[in-house]
């Protein structure tokens, strides 16, 4: 069974204070690893895809990378506009389909 | 692009009423749809999977008789709650899945959500 540990639950950073949130994973073989991040009320937005051990992915202060058993969502000199919960997701080889496992999501706050 | 977009955002309705949430994928063809629901502060709960044409495929649990899934064509798929209960208020997302293309993956967009209210 696919299993998504996704850690720490909560972070509180001040603004421009980087640091990172860790998505861990067990997957019989990884299709692909997704980020996302929910605002509340809204439905998760596409961040990235990660596909295989070693890659990574930049959309302004958020890196993503890839080892073959865990992720980092890296957050550069973050602002008050990136708080939000992220949430890690895996898509297994053996599943059929398009089918996401989801981790219970870590809710990021920056303070000014 | 990768646009989903969900009809209502909010709803309100009686106990014993029915609903019907549509998603619909506006600029690409969804091969399949899911269905999710989520609680306050809690992870995106799937509850059934729908293909273009076939029966939903439901997870454990999930009452299939209670959530009527229709996916009738390529960029549309409805949810209809029959006789809803209170406890059946909740946040209903969709997702529609596209091929990333390359690598063997399909990528999952999000609709932005229905808010259902039963009293």
């Amino acid at each position: 069974e696919d299993q998504v540990t996704q850690s720490p639950e909560a972070l509180r950073l001040q603004e421009g204070e980087s640091s990172s949130l860790n998505c861990s994973y067990t997957v019989s073989g990884l299709r692909g690893l997704f980020w996302y991040r929910q605002d509340p009320g809204k439905g998760p937005e596409f961040l990235f895809t990660l596909y295989s051990a070693g890659e990574e992915k930049e959309k302004e202060r958020l890196k993503a990378t890839l080892t073959k058993k865990e992720s980092f969502l890296h957050i550069t000199a973050p602002k008050p506009e990136d708080s939000a919960t992220y949430l890690c997701a895996v898509q297994d080889q053996e599943t059929s389909g398009s089918r996401l496992t989801f981790g219970e999501g870590t809710q990021l706050t920056v303070n000014p | 692009g990768a646009v989903v977009s969900q009809h209502p955002s909010r709803v309100i309705c009686k106990s014993g009423t029915s609903v019907k949430i549509e998603c619909r994928s506006l600029d690409f063809q969804a091969t399949t749809m899911f269905w999710y629901r989520q609680f306050p502060k809690q992870s995106l709960m799937l509850m059934a999977t729908s293909n273009e044409g076939s029966k939903a495929t439901y997870e454990q649990g999930v009452e299939k008789d209670k959530f009527l899934i229709n996916h009738a064509s390529l960029t549309l798929s409805t949810l209809t709650v029959t006789s809803a209960h209170p406890e059946d208020s909740s946040f209903y997302i969709c997702s529609a899945s596209a091929w990333a293309g390359g690598w063997v993956a399909y990528e999952q967009y999000f609709g932005p959500g229905t808010r259902l209210t039963v009293t």
